[in-house]
């Protein structure tokens, strides 16, 4: 139980263009989602928070003009990078809260843009 | 301020050699606490988690953990290194419930 998923697992887009990514819990209700960012060989680092139903919270720092936040439902949370950059290239992680507030995490997706 | 910290950037054993990976935190109370690891490309696998009780916590793949108060830490170990332990391990510290830190990780190279 508890699988996240992620859609796509990685796309190539060109700068200037936008691109959804999109997180699913299959299993449970999560009424809260997390969206991270890892570069190469670092750690990842905590992007947004999103409620379903409400505004994604964002850290500082992250351009919530940029990275546009949905949580429509319980088991979807969608996450758009608008007018991409080269330097917007990164690894994409979602998670999703399940009981005792215990994360489960999707595969990540890669994101590079040209 | 909340910080976690993993002081090893990199650490190298040989295959059946015993493992420690080091993790500190700072925080005022007891955070929930977690160890997990990343193979590249991919997401990430949980190992283990502590939220209160024993303070030895045994996890998947025959990896345990320690929470040690007084010292602030939770350092992962595991008895004998297997090649396909060869992976990123991160700790992280989640405050207030939902809100989640992950230290910097450790890149753990397994020699033959």
């Amino acid at each position: 139980g508890a699988v996240v998923s992620q859609h796509p697992s990685w796309v190539i887009c060109k700068s200037g263009t936008s691109v959804k990514i999109e997180c699913r819990s299959l299993d449970f209700q999560a009424t809260t989602m997390f969206w991270y960012r890892q570069f190469p060989k670092q750690s990842l680092m905590l992007m947004a928070t999103s409620n379903e139903g409400s505004k994604a919270t964002y850290e500082q720092g992250v351009e919530k003009d940029k990275f546009l936040i949905n949580h429509a439902s319980l088991t979807l949370s969608t996450l758009t990078v608008t007018s991409a950059h080269p330097e917007d290239s990164s690894f994409y992680i979602c998670s999703a809260t399940g009981q005792e507030y215990e994360q489960y995490f999707g595969p990540g997706t890669r994101l590079t843009v040209t | 301020a909340q910080s976690v910290t993993q002081p090893d950037i990199h650490i190298t054993v040989s295959e059946g050699a015993s493992l420690e990976l080091r993790c500190n935190y700072s925080y005022g109370a007891t955070p929930y606490l977690f160890w997990y690891v990343q193979s590249p490309g991919q997401g990430l696998q949980l190992l283990l988690k502590y939220f209160s009780g024993d303070t030895l916590v045994q996890g998947i793949k025959g990896f345990e953990a320690e929470f040690k108060r007084s010292q602030s830490s939770f350092n992962l170990r595991k008895p004998s290194v297997h090649w396909s332990d060869a992976a990123e391990y991160f700790c992280a510290v989640m405050y207030n419930n939902n809100d989640m830190r992950f230290g910097a990780g450790t890149r753990l190279t397994v020699k033959p």
